[in-house]
């Protein structure tokens, strides 16, 4: 079953709290992504990973930081939350190369207050 | 750098009525273009991609898109809307692994 899979899918912070996303995919894709969406903004790329510990950054990587210790797994930390993070945050796992589809999780709807 | 644009923010038509979504797009290389659709509260769940070939390119549920180079563009169109197609429709161009998605525009089908 191709899935990736989010978790929580809601969750409220106190600015200042650290914030852990958690995204998981079944299909063995290399590259997973993480996107942030605002409305009117679209979708925004805040990190890329390639495969296990080669992550880049994307066009909005302040203030986020991610993880993927395993292929199959990859997480997004905010460190000290800030009001300006609240957004929809969406991962998303490919085969590798810009050519493949992107398969997104449901997303996770993040509040700092 | 590539980035694309999508004029129209919100497009309303009737069930039955024909629909072109617009998408333009700049970059000097090649790229893949694709559209990706995202009913409320959920993901985005892929339509269809041109890379080369055929400028005509099919997707799931009737959904085509065409290719134009002279025009920098890459349109969604579809003959017959049912009012399950409202969403948010979203073009992406690719050069590398690092997709660049447009705005979106909200496309409402009315009864």
């Amino acid at each position: 079953d191709m899935k990736v899979t989010q978790m929580p899918r809601y969750l409220i912070k106190r600015m200042g709290e650290n914030v852990l996303l958690e995204c998981g995919q079944d299909m063995s894709h290399e590259t997973m992504y993480w996107y942030r969406q605002d409305p009117g903004l679209g979708l925004q790329l805040i990190y890329i990973s390639y495969d296990v510990d080669s992550n880049s950054e994307g066009d909005i990587p302040k203030g986020y930081r991610v993880s993927r210790k395993k292929r199959e797994h990859f997480s997004l930390i905010l460190d000290s939350a800030k009001t300006n993070q609240t957004s929809v945050y969406f991962c998303a796992s490919s085969f590798s190369g810009g050519q493949n589809t992107l398969y997104f999780g449901a997303g996770t709807r993040l509040s700092v207050l | 750098t590539q980035t694309v644009s999508q004029s129209d923010a919100h497009v309303t038509v009737f069930e039955g009525d024909s629909v072109e979504l617009r998408c333009n797009y700049s970059y000097g290389g090649s790229i893949y273009l694709s559209w990706y659709i995202q009913h409320h509260g959920r993901g985005l769940q892929f339509l269809l991609k041109y890379y080369s070939g055929n400028p005509v390119v099919q997707g799931v549920n009737g959904f085509e898109a065409e290719f134009s180079k002279s025009d920098s563009s890459f349109h969604l169109r579809k003959a017959s809307v049912h009012w399950s197609d409202s969403a948010v429709y979203f073009c992406a161009v690719s050069a590398d692994a690092k997709l660049t998605f447009g705005g979106g525009t909200r496309l409402t089908v009315r009864p």
